[in-house]
């Protein structure tokens, strides 16, 4: 079936790298996500990868996709106190609901 | 653009009582999803639709209803309201099978 799994909680410091870890069961999945929630708000659509891809970089974000052991890795660079935040990671398959299936959330602290 | 609106941000209810949240899109998306978020437990799929007038079951549809009888309204009913349904409700939108676009949430409880 599909079940998606992430770490609940990572601590860094300011200006460290952050690496949050994503492992998943399902291997048609087509695209795979990242959302960052803040308190109190939606769900912010941070970067994806298409599945047939090994890394996408975007500013100070790097997803690193290992399909063969289903894991995905969102690494922030330079983390800030703005980063703190819950991160999801999701993914979706092939046909036509769109439907996603996310992680429990990975809560990211970053101490000053 | 607005985006993807939810009607109410807040509710308190009491068990056994109805409600409907509205969600809102004016992005033209086709596709449209109901989440509700419980701690630990990430985000999981109520019921869904891919298109006007047509809805589907999701992982965890049992006590909630569907609606959408406009392409950018998507409603969620609770007949009879259970302190289980206490959650916060997210919707969201797409236009294909992909980005799926998220509301603020509304944040339910049930005494």
């Amino acid at each position: 079936g599909e079940d998606v799994e992430q770490s609940l909680f990572l601590s860094v410091r300011e200006g460290d790298s952050s690496v949050i870890n994503c492992t998943y069961t399902d291997s048609s999945s087509t695209y795979l996500y990242w959302y960052k929630q803040e308190p109190g708000a939606g769900l912010q659509l941070l970067t994806y990868i298409f599945s047939n891809m090994d890394m996408k970089q975007d500013q100070r974000l790097t997803v690193l996709l290992n399909k063969k052991d289903k894991h995905l890795s969102l690494r922030i660079a330079d983390t800030q106190t703005g980063d703190s935040a819950i991160y999801f990671c999701a993914e979706s398959f092939s046909g036509n609901t769109g439907k996603l299936i996310f992680g429990q959330g990975t809560t990211l602290q970053v101490k000053p | 653009n607005a985006g993807v609106t939810q009607t109410p941000k807040f509710r308190v209810l009491k068990t056994g009582q109805s409600m409907t949240l509205l969600c809102a899109q004016d992005m033209n998306h086709e596709y449209m999803y109901w989440y509700r978020q419980d701690p630990g437990m990430g985000l999981r799929l109520i019921h869904y639709s891919v298109g006007e007038g047509t809805t589907a079951k999701g992982e965890v549809p049992d006590g909630y209803n569907v609606s959408r009888l406009k392409k950018q309204n998507f409603l969620l009913g609770l007949e009879s309201a259970a302190p289980s349904q206490t959650s916060v409700y997210f919707c969201a939108s797409n236009l294909r099978a992909d980005t799926q676009y998220f509301g603020p949430g509304t944040r339910l409880t049930v005494l």
